[in-house]
């Protein structure tokens, strides 16, 4: 049962290299999130696919582009990494609507340097 | 949207104390309500939900109870492990259910 799969786990750039993350899930969910976490601010969501074909900003989407590839993989690339990205990226999927919960992926954590 | 909010700062404690975290919501309806945790160098686990007011989620020893009068999902557990250190966040689903809405989380650290 592999769940949520991202990579890479580790992650060093230089400031305007440009990376994409990885997330796959073998659950056959439908909707797919991207979340970063930061010392003191908590989870802020990216951006989201609710569905295969769908995407749309979440709360802090500036400076990320996302690809639904298809029902499983949901990519989150930065065009041009600045220190400000330096985080922990989490990907997520859920069955369908948010009651159901997410599972997480375990996480790539991203330094810009 | 609607959000839950945490209580502020770290909870450090003894091994076999007695551990609360805050949370309440703000929320239009009943939505569930969710505690994850996160082990050190880990994702978010789910912990427990409840999906109706007066629901009681259990899991692991820890229990949180869906309380519409104090708008309330407090997290407890009786007696505390060292394997219980961790992040634990409350969330509850969001902007007509499309995502959750997670709090800034409270570090426990327990203490032999």
């Amino acid at each position: 049962n592999a769940g949520v799969t991202q990579t890479p786990k580790f992650q060093v750039l230089k400031t305007g290299q440009s990376m994409t993350l990885q997330c796959a899930q073998d659950m056959n969910h439908n909707s797919m999130y991207w979340y970063r976490q930061d010392p003191g601010m908590g989870l802020r969501l990216i951006y989201y696919s609710a569905s295969e074909g769908t995407t749309d900003k979440g709360e802090v989407p500036n400076g990320y582009n996302v690809s639904r590839l298809n029902k499983r993989e949901f990519s989150l690339r930065l065009e041009s990494a600045a220190p400000s990205q330096t985080s922990v990226y989490f990907c997520a999927s859920s069955v369908r609507q948010s009651n159901y919960g997410y599972t997480f992926g375990s996480g790539t954590r991203l330094t810009v340097v | 949207g609607d959000s839950v909010t945490q209580m502020e700062g770290p909870v450090t404690l003894s091994e076999e104390a007695f551990l609360t975290i805050n949370c309440t919501y703000t929320a239009t309806g009943y939505p569930s309500l969710f505690w994850y945790v996160q082990y050190p160098g880990e994702g978010l686990q789910l912990l427990l939900k409840a999906t109706k007011a007066d629901d009681k989620g259990s899991n692991k020893g820890f229990e949180a109870t869906y309380r519409k009068e104090t708008t309330s999902f407090h997290l407890e557990k009786g007696s505390v492990q060292v394997s219980d250190s961790a992040v634990y966040f409350c969330a509850l689903p969001s902007y007509g259910n499309n995502r959750l809405a997670f709090g800034k989380g409270n570090q426990v650290v327990v203490i032999p």
